[in-house]
Parts: structure tokens; sequence; C-alpha cells
């Protein structure tokens, strides 16, 4: 049971436009989430992160919506610039506190941003 | 700053086997959790570590184990290797400060099982 849900395995964008990129989730009892970019050959690197609380979070280029009634999240990026062609994973915890954090991921989405 | 470093960066095993992967947390991060991420997947969680004892545990079966040390870094270690343990290994450290500290993440271990 897939718990958090990237429905677009892919997406193909062109530079200096909107890149927004979705997830789903099932499990209620999610109350913070976080994307994360992975280039190749490297780890998943923190991008921007919202709690439950919240239904939009913001940080330069990057913003993050919540919508909790429709257990949805998006990505947006703008403007979209080459060096944001990476995979993006949506990650999901029911831990909003202490030392234990279980993130749980989506399969990613593939952005690209043509020149 | 020291990031999250892993050991090896790629490793190629036989069915039946066993195999440690070595990670270094993030310089004064006590927490560390391992994920395995199968290709087309995104990472799963396997388990975490803080204070040398694990704290959380995914869906992942007992000839998965760890071990944490007193200077934070960790091993992974994986018996009777499977085909479909064939995946990246990543390792992930952090503050145990929940939403105000995100894992932070190494390059990972490639381990190929044959």
């Amino acid at each position: 049971d897939q718990q958090v849900k990237q429905n677009s395995p892919s997406l193909s964008v062109q530079e200096g436009r909107i890149s927004i990129l979705n997830c789903d989730y099932t499990n209620s009892m999610f109350d913070y989430f976080l994307w994360y970019k992975k280039y190749p050959a490297e780890g998943p690197t923190f991008l921007i992160s919202i709690s439950s609380i919240k239904d939009k979070n913001e940080d330069g280029r990057f913003t993050v919506f919540l919508n909790k009634s429709a257990k949805h999240l998006s990505l947006h990026i703008v403007p979209s610039q080459p060096g944001d062609s990476a995979v993006y994973f949506c990650a999901a915890s029911k831990d909003s506190g202490g030392s234990n954090y279980k993130l749980t991921f989506g399969k990613g989405t593939l952005l690209t941003v043509n020149p | 700053e020291t990031g999250v470093t892993q050991s090896p960066t790629h490793l190629i095993k036989t069915r039946g086997q066993q195999v440690t992967l070595r990670c270094s947390s993030q310089s004064g991060h006590n927490t560390v959790s391992w994920y395995q991420q199968a290709l087309g997947q995104g990472p799963q969680f396997i388990f975490q570590y803080y204070r040398e004892e694990e704290n959380g545990r995914g869906n992942f079966p007992p000839r998965f184990s760890g071990l944490q040390f007193p200077n934070y870094s960790s091993e992974l270690n994986v018996n009777a290797l499977e085909l479909d343990d064939s995946a990246l290994y990543l390792c992930a450290s952090s503050f145990p400060g929940g939403m105000g500290s995100p894992l932070h993440f190494g390059n990972g271990t490639r381990l190929t099982v044959t």
C-alpha cells in the first residue's frame, strides 16, 4: 500500500516558466511533509518542508502548498532553471517531534527544465 | 562542516553472502537512519539509531541489522543476501528534533547481488 503517491513520473518545463510537482497521500496521521531533490549519483537533498498546521511555506523560488482535506501537496518552482533538473521526492512523516523520524517517500518525479 | 559520508560507493556480492555498509554522520548529528532505494522507487525506511539503540524499524526482516557507535557513525549489516536486496542504500543523519531537523543524506552505497 503506497501511502505517498507521485503520479507523474516525469515533467518537462521551459526555463523561466513555473514547474508544479504534485503529491498525494493516504495516511491522515501524516503531519509533516518534505520535498527532496536528487541528482544522479548523489543522495537526496532537503529542499523545503511544511507542517500540517500550515497551508503554505515559501523559500525563495520554492513554495509548497498543502491541502489537508484533499490530502494533496504541491511544490511550485518559479522561475524554473536548468539546474533544477533532477528527481523530486515527496516525503511525509507522522511524527512531529521526538527522535523517531521515519519518512515515507513517493516514487519521485523527474523534472527536466529545458533552456 | 562535514556532510554524511558512506562507504563503499559500490559493492557486488553473491546471493547468500553477508555485507556491511558504513556511514559517518554529519558533524553534530546524533541520529542515523538507513533507507533502501530500489530501482524506480523512492527510498524506503529500514531503521533508525539514536544513542546507540535502534529507535524505529520499517518493514524489513531481521537479517537487516545495524549498529551505532559512540561517535554516532553507523553500520548496516545484511545477512543471507537475496537478489532483491540489490539497491541503493542511503544513510541519513539528523538532530532528534522532529520538524526542525530534516534528514541529511549521504550519496549512498550501490549494492548489486548476483
